[in-house]
């Protein structure tokens, strides 16, 4: 597609339902990146992928966050039980090339628009 | 670990000014970029500008530019002759290994 999409945009659910967040990337692009943005604040790092690998969910807050990308391209970001705690936006980005173990990435990330989770 | 700061939590610039939004990293990457995104009240993130930290000369693109200090591990944002349609939040980043680390972003209004 043009862009990152994300679906749904908006997501109402109640304390201790599990929910599942999508991200489709740009065409062609290898890595996926999730992300959670608090309201006034910048985003904070979930999780990142490589292709169809987990590289890095050093930000996931804990067990009841995981995420899969099993094709390589369409990822789900899932929150189990959820809690009041974790209403926040959502966001997943992706950059074209392949990254490496050593040294930084100089990717441009390119974000889709987020969807707002709000758990009651 | 990398650290982005920014200690302007809002900005305001009259229509046509330029501005200097202000970022400071901490990382320990000999390599690393160095990233501008702007977020208007609809929410989306929009990439702005891309500074690589062996790049000897500064990012431009259009009305932005990067202002590059490397040794003061500084990377501010300049936006010359201030749009009404420039008035958003402004996120910093820096890219890791694999982590992008964002800063708390400025605010800024731009005055007609």
């Amino acid at each position: 597609g043009a862009g990152v999409s994300q679906s749904p945009r908006y997501k109402v659910t109640k304390r201790g339902q599990d929910v599942a967040l999508r991200c489709d990337p740009i065409s062609g692009h290898v890595s996926l990146y999730w992300y959670r943005q608090a309201l006034g604040q910048g985003p904070e790092f979930l999780t990142y992928f490589n292709y169809e690998a987990q590289q890095d969910k050093s930000g996931l807050p804990n067990d009841r966050f995981s995420a899969e990308r099993p094709e390589g391209s369409i990822s789900t970001l899932t929150i189990q039980r959820t809690e009041q705690r974790d209403s926040a936006m959502y966001r997943c980005a992706s950059s074209r090339s392949f990254r490496t173990s050593g040294g930084a990435s100089t990717d441009t990330q390119y974000f889709g628009p987020g969807t707002r989770l709000t758990v009651l | 670990a990398q650290k982005i700061t920014q200690t302007q939590p809002g900005m305001f610039v009259q229509e046509k000014e330029a501005v200097t939004l202000d970022c400071t990293y901490d990382t320990s990457d000999q390599s690393y970029g160095l990233f501008w995104y702007k977020q208007p009240s609809s929410g989306e993130m929009i990439f702005l500008i891309y500074q690589g930290s062996y790049d000897e000369q500064n990012a431009t693109e259009g009305r932005y530019s990067l202002n590059f200090q490397k040794a003061r591990k500084s990377a501010n944002l300049v936006i010359s002759a201030s749009q009404l349609g420039d008035s958003a939040m402004y996120f910093c980043a820096v890219s890791g290994t694999y982590k992008y680390i964002f800063g708390t972003g400025t605010r800024l209004k731009v005055l007609a």
